[in-house]
């Protein structure tokens, strides 16, 4: 049983630039979740769906992140025009169904640094 | 006030004692409540999940839920310098978790 896999694991880029990153979660897992983390914060929740229907993205931080799960399998969070304060650890995570009854995995996250 | 509040810390506490973490949540229809371990520069890892009033014990790890005083904490036995890490508390709403800001603990051999 494989874990949930994010690509890139580092991201180095400059301000303006577009990002964007990978996530693959456990195979069976049909939820999946983005969240961001900063130094000394918990995660924060961005969106997440169920197989290909994103459910909640109201957490998106502005209009330029957005996320998609074309297939239902793995997921692409994408930051346009990176600024500073997008510096962060950007994690995914996976649960098999409803996550209040069925935990959430997550994966290593994509830390990104914005030059 | 914060959905999900934990005390900061660092809590210290020496190798073999017992590590008391809490957590307090402000949305009483709240229903399950997770523990994650975090060590620096790695991603969360699951410790345990409960969902019921009471105690659920799970190796040196004990989870315990109040609903009506909206509090729920992890106790830890034994504590190990392995141990330590940031300890995040966790609440399922609305079909995602919302977490709390994470509590420091260092256990001193």
């Amino acid at each position: 049983d494989t874990g949930v896999s994010q690509n890139p694991r580092h991201k180095i880029t400059k301000r303006g630039q577009n990002v964007t990153f990978r996530c693959d979660p456990i195979s069976e897992h049909n939820r999946l979740y983005w969240y961001r983390q900063t130094l000394g914060q918990g995660p924060e929740f961005l969106t997440y769906f169920q197989n290909e229907a994103q459910l909640e993205k109201s957490r998106l931080l502005s209009d330029r992140f957005s996320a998609e799960r074309p297939k239902g399998s793995f997921s692409t969070l994408e930051i346009q025009r990176t600024e500073q304060g997008d510096s962060a650890m950007y994690l995914c995570a996976s649960s098999l169904g409803e996550g209040g009854q069925q935990p959430q995995h997550f994966g290593d996250g994509t830390r990104l640094s914005i030059l | 006030q914060k959905e999900v509040e934990q005390n900061s810390g660092p809590l210290s506490v020496p190798e073999g004692a017992i590590a008391s973490l809490n957590c307090t949540y402000s949305d009483r229809g709240s229903q399950s409540f997770f523990w994650y371990r975090q060590y620096s520069g790695k991603s969360p890892e699951l410790i345990m999940f409960i969902y019921s009033n009471g105690d659920k014990e799970d190796g040196r790890f004990t989870a315990q839920l109040n609903k009506a005083s909206q509090y729920v904490s992890l106790l830890i036995r034994d504590s190990q310098p392995s141990d330590s890490a940031t300890y995040l508390c966790a609440v399922f709403q609305g079909g995602k978790l919302i977490f709390g800001q994470g509590t420091e603990l260092s256990v001193k051999p």
